[in-house]
């Protein structure tokens, strides 16, 4: 049963213009929500994290936005650089549960 | 600030012999979580200690084995090692563990030939 799911297993984007990754979740008790950029046989990189208190969190080029009613999120990157090319993992948790459920990832591909 | 810092980065074993894993979190932080990421099932949670304390275990055997040290320095040990638990193994360090913000180690990559 995957509570977290990351549907697209890849995108391609030109350099400059919206990267738009996106995830959904089953589990209404999530209440926490992360995104790591995972370059191979790294450990994953925080990028951005928001609470379910919130719809809306950013951080330079980044930002989160939540859909509680969807079960939705999405990290948006903008502009989109070369260096953002990476598999990005969403996760979820919630109080008490004292773990992150990831999503499978997705491919980002930045064209120059 | 030092980072997360786990050791060895790579590690081949046979196939029956145990290992054990290091993960040093960032100073301050008291929550340390493992998980195992392989290409067919993604990441994947093993367990989490806090302030020495287990308080959460994922569903793997009972081979896989943790402990958390006053100085909240980690360990986790994979005893009677089988091929599928090739892997690379993540640590994860948190100020309090639930809701707040996970930084990872570079990992360690177990082969088991």
């Amino acid at each position: 049963d995957q509570q977290v799911k990351q549907n697209s297993p890849s995108l391609s984007v030109q350099e400059g213009r919206i990267s738009i990754l996106n995830c959904d979740y089953t589990n209404s008790m999530f209440d926490y929500f992360l995104w790591y950029k995972k370059y191979p046989a790294e450990g994953p990189t925080f990028l951005i994290s928001i609470s379910s208190i919130k719809d809306k969190n950013e951080d330079g080029r980044f930002t989160v936005f939540l859909n509680k009613s969807a079960k939705h999120l999405s990290l948006h990157i903008v502009p989109s650089q070369p260096g953002d090319s990476a598999v990005y993992f969403c996760a979820a948790s919630f109080q008490g549960a004292q773990k992150l459920v990831f999503g499978q990832g997705t491919r980002l591909t930045i064209n120059p | 600030k030092a980072g997360v810092t786990q050791t060895p980065r790579y590690l081949i074993k046979t196939r029956g012999q145990q290992v054990t894993l290091s993960c040093s979190p960032i100073s301050g932080h008291r929550s340390v979580s493992w998980y195992q990421q392989t290409p067919g099932q993604g990441l994947q949670f093993l367990f989490e200690y806090f302030s020495e304390t287990q308080r959460n275990k994922g569903n793997f055997p009972g081979r896989f084995s943790g402990r958390q040290f006053s100085n909240s320095r980690s360990e986790m040990n994979v005893s009677t090692l089988e091929l599928g638990d090739s892997a690379l193994y993540l640590c994860a360090s948190s100020y309090l563990g639930v809701n707040t913000e996970a930084f990872f180690g570079q990992g360690t990559r177990l082969t088991v030939v």
